[in-house]
Parts: C-alpha cells; sequence; structure tokens
C-alpha cells in the first residue's frame, strides 16, 4: 500500500528555473494538500483542493500554482525559482478536511 | 490565521520518565487535534487524534484535550530514546471548514 508519493525526494534549481513536484495518492482520498516546511518551522499550507477541478490557496501560495485533474494526482509547479523557495515540500492527503492527513516522503528543494 | 502554539524545546527527559508536550489553540469553535511525530528528515507521521473532552489513551501515549482552556497535550509514558523527534501538534480550526493548521512543534530528546 503505497499511500502518498512524491517525486523527486531532492532537487537543486538555480534561479528562475521552473520544476513541477508531483504527488499521487492511492487511498482514493478527496482532499490534498501541499505543505512547506522551513528549518525549525512548523508546517505551512500553500494549496489544497478538496476534490479534482477544484483548488484553493493556502497560507503562502505566491510563487507557486496547482492543479487537480484527477483524483489521484496533485502536482505543485514552481515557476520562477526563487531562494526563499528553498525548504523541505510535504504532500498529504485526507478523507475529509476534519480527520487526519497522510503525507508523502518529502522532497527537499534547493534554489541557489 | 489562527495560532497555534507550541513550545519548541527543546524538551529532555531521562529514560523511563513521563514526556508531557503540550498545545494552545486560539479558535474556540476547533473539533479536531492531531499529535504527529516527525523525526529528523523523515515526514509527519499520526500518532494520535482526539475529537472529545477528556483523555484518550493508546499505548505508552495519551492525549488529553480541555476545549474550554484550549489546551490538548500529549503524555508520553515510559520514554525511550526512541521517542526523541519533533511532536507536531495540529488542529482543525473554522469548525471543520480548514485543513490543518500545523504548530511549530516540540522536540523531545530522551536521555538514555
Amino acid at each position: 500500500n503505497a499511500g502518498v508519493t512524491q517525486t523527486p525526494k531532492f532537487r537543486i534549481l538555480k534561479i528562475g528555473q521552473s520544476m513541477t513536484l508531483q504527488c499521487t495518492q492511492d487511498m482514493n482520498h478527496n482532499y490534498m494538500y501541499w505543505y512547506r516546511q522551513d528549518p525549525g518551522m512548523g508546517l505551512k499550507l500553500i494549496y489544497y483542493s478538496v476534490g479534482a477541478g477544484i483548488t484553493d490557496k493556502g497560507e503562502v501560495p505566491n510563487g507557486y500554482n496547482v492543479s487537480r485533474s484527477t483524483t489521484e494526482d496533485f502536482p505543485l509547479r514552481l515557476e520562477l525559482a526563487a531562494p526563499s523557495q528553498t525548504s523541505v515540500y510535504f504532500c498529504a492527503s485526507s478523507r475529509r478536511l476534519n480527520t487526519e492527513a497522510f503525507f508523502g516522503q518529502g522532497t527537499r528543494l534547493t534554489v541557489v | 490565521q489562527k495560532e497555534v502554539e507550541q513550545n519548541s524545546g527543546p524538551l529532555s527527559v531521562p529514560e523511563g520518565a513521563i514526556a508531557s508536550l503540550n498545545c494552545t489553540y486560539s479558535d474556540r469553535v476547533s473539533q479536531s487535534f492531531f499529535w504527529y511525530r516527525q523525526y529528523s528528515g523523515k515526514s509527519p507521521e499520526l500518532i494520535m487524534s482526539i475529537y472529545s473532552n477528556g483523555d484518550k489513551e493508546d499505548g505508552r501515549f495519551t492525549a488529553q484535550l480541555n476545549k474550554a482552556s484550549q489546551y490538548v497535550s500529549l503524555l508520553i509514558r515510559d520514554s525511550q530514546p526512541s521517542d526523541s523527534a519533533t511532536y507536531l501538534c495540529a488542529v482543525n480550526e473554522d469548525s471543520g471548514n480548514t485543513p490543518l493548521v500545523f504548530g511549530k512543534g516540540t522536540r523531545l530528546s530522551v536521555i538514555a
């Protein structure tokens, strides 16, 4: 049972480059999330989705875009990478908004 | 943005002792509360969920919720070195209509 799978695990980007962080889940969860975690900080919500075709901004959406074309996949797009986007990114999913979220293994992104 | 507050620690306890981790939240209508454990370099994993006032026990872990005082705590009995990790408190605010809000976490160190 794979749960939530993120790729890649590590990535180094140059300033101004773009990339997509992939996330897929096999639990048939409607709700999916992208969080970022900076050293010594908690998880900050970037975007979330309540189902295919529906996305909404979280606390720190600037510089990111998302799409949700299927229940399983929720990719996160960085268009113009900036050093401030150096962080660990976690994708998560849940059955409902008020139930526990299950996390992927994370993507460690460095922008230089 | 509602707040979820945790003491960042580190909290150091000797092996075999009880570790007590606390979390306060600002949204009075919060209904779902979760404790996650995060080892260094890993993703958060769910330890406990609690929805009603009082205590909930699961093995060596006990979650305590007091909605009137707006705090939730996690007790770890017979602490082991393997319990050394960061513990994240997560709260589902706004009557369950928004995603989980995470505290910054408390770093626990169990000394053998």
